[in-house]
Order: structure tokens, then sequence, then C-alpha cells
């Protein structure tokens, strides 16, 4: 069974910017999340999506946006990109509710 | 409201000894706890995790955890710890349906030669 999947896994871009990045769940899983990680934030969530509807949200600007397809897989979007914006971008999935997530090996964005 | 609270950011240990990550929680309802782990520009990976069926939880590369409601905390231990154990670990919770999942901090293990 494949794993979760990110694209691109590298990518650089300019202040003022936006970006896509792109999630494949693992087959079956209706459930993606997303979080950003930096060394001085750690772990952020950002939002989580089931069956095409966001049910969760972290507390970002409206700059970072997200939605999935009847597919399951998700895209994320971050517009007027700022240098703070640099991270990895790291995507997962589950099952149910209270399943554990599996991680993809995530998006590294950096903004110059 | 659920919680994760991850004691020390840094841990070393020397090869052979003993591992022990901390983790308290805070949680409303009985809660699902989960450990991961992140090698260096990889994805984070699980350890092991606790859903009410045994308080001991065994996972892979021979890390365990306890959980012990009265203190509320979720620690990870391995009794021997290898140089491959070097990365960061989280500890993370879920507390009820249609949660979203909360990680700690993280703590970042070094193993000495």
């Amino acid at each position: 069974k494949a794993g979760v999947t990110q694209t691109p896994r590298y990518l650089i871009k300019t202040r003022g910017q936006q970006v896509t990045l792109s999630c494949s769940p693992i087959s079956g899983h209706r459930s993606v999340s997303w979080y950003q990680q930096t060394p001085g934030q750690g772990l952020q969530f950002l939002f989580e999506y089931f069956s095409e509807t966001q049910r969760n949200k972290g507390n970002f600007p409206g700059r970072f946006s997200g939605r999935q397809f009847s597919n399951s897989r998700s895209e994320m979007n971050v517009s007027t990109l700022e240098l703070g914006d640099s991270a990895l971008y790291l995507c997962a999935s589950r099952t149910g509710d209270t399943g554990e997530l599996f991680f993809g090996e995530g998006s590294r964005l950096t903004v110059l | 409201a659920q919680s994760v609270t991850q004691l020390g950011s840094h841990v070393s240990v020397s090869e052979g000894a003993l591992v022990l990550l901390r983790c308290n929680y805070s949680s409303s309802v009985p809660p699902y706890l989960f450990w991961y782990v992140q090698y260096p520009n990889q994805g984070l990976q699980l350890l092991l995790k606790y859903t009410s069926a045994a308080t001991l939880v065994k996972g892979i590369n021979g890390f365990e955890a306890e959980f012990k409601k009265s203190e509320t905390s979720f620690h990870l231990t391995k009794p021997s710890a290898h140089m491959s154990d070097a990365a960061e670990y989280f500890c993370a919770v879920i507390s009820g349906g249609y949660q979203k999942v909360t990680f700690g901090t993280g703590t970042k293990l070094q193993v000495i030669p």
C-alpha cells in the first residue's frame, strides 16, 4: 500500500509569490491534515479536511488555505508569501477520528 | 481542551544507557496517545500508540510507553540506546472524536558513543 505522497519535496519562492502544495493520502483514508514545522515554532496544526470539508482549523492567517477533492487528495495554498513562511509542510492522513496519523515526507519551502 | 507537555527539548544519553523521554497530557476525556519519531528531513513515523487496551504499550525499535492515568503521563522508554535512535521524538494526543491531533514540542535525543 502506497504511503502519503507530497509534492513537490523542495521549492524556492520569493516574497509576495504564492505556492500550492499537494498531498495524496493513503488509499481509503478520508482525513487529511496539514502541519507547518519550523525550528522556532515546532509542529503547528494548519487544518484538517474530511470528505472535502474542513472540520478543524489552526491559528493561521487567511493567507493559508486548503481544499480536498473527491478522491481525498488535498492541496494547500499560501498566498503573498513572507520570509517567515519558510518551513517544512507536512501532510498526514488517517482512517478514523481516533486513528493514528500517517505522514508524508513533507514539502520544504524556502522563501527568499 | 487537550494539550501535551514534553519535558526537555534536548536529551543526551550514552550508547547502551536507558532512554527516558517524558510526556504529560491533559484531556477532559479518556485520551488516545501516540509517540512519533522524526529523522532529519523526513516526516513523522509512528512508534507506538495507546488506545486503552493495555497500559504498557510496546512499539517499534524496542521502545515502549506506559500510560499512567493518575499521573497523566505517557513516558517513552528504551532499555538500551543505540546510535540509530538519535532523532526527534514527539508525543501526541487525541481526546475525542473529530478532534485534531495535538503534538508536544518535541524532544531531540542525542546518543553519545
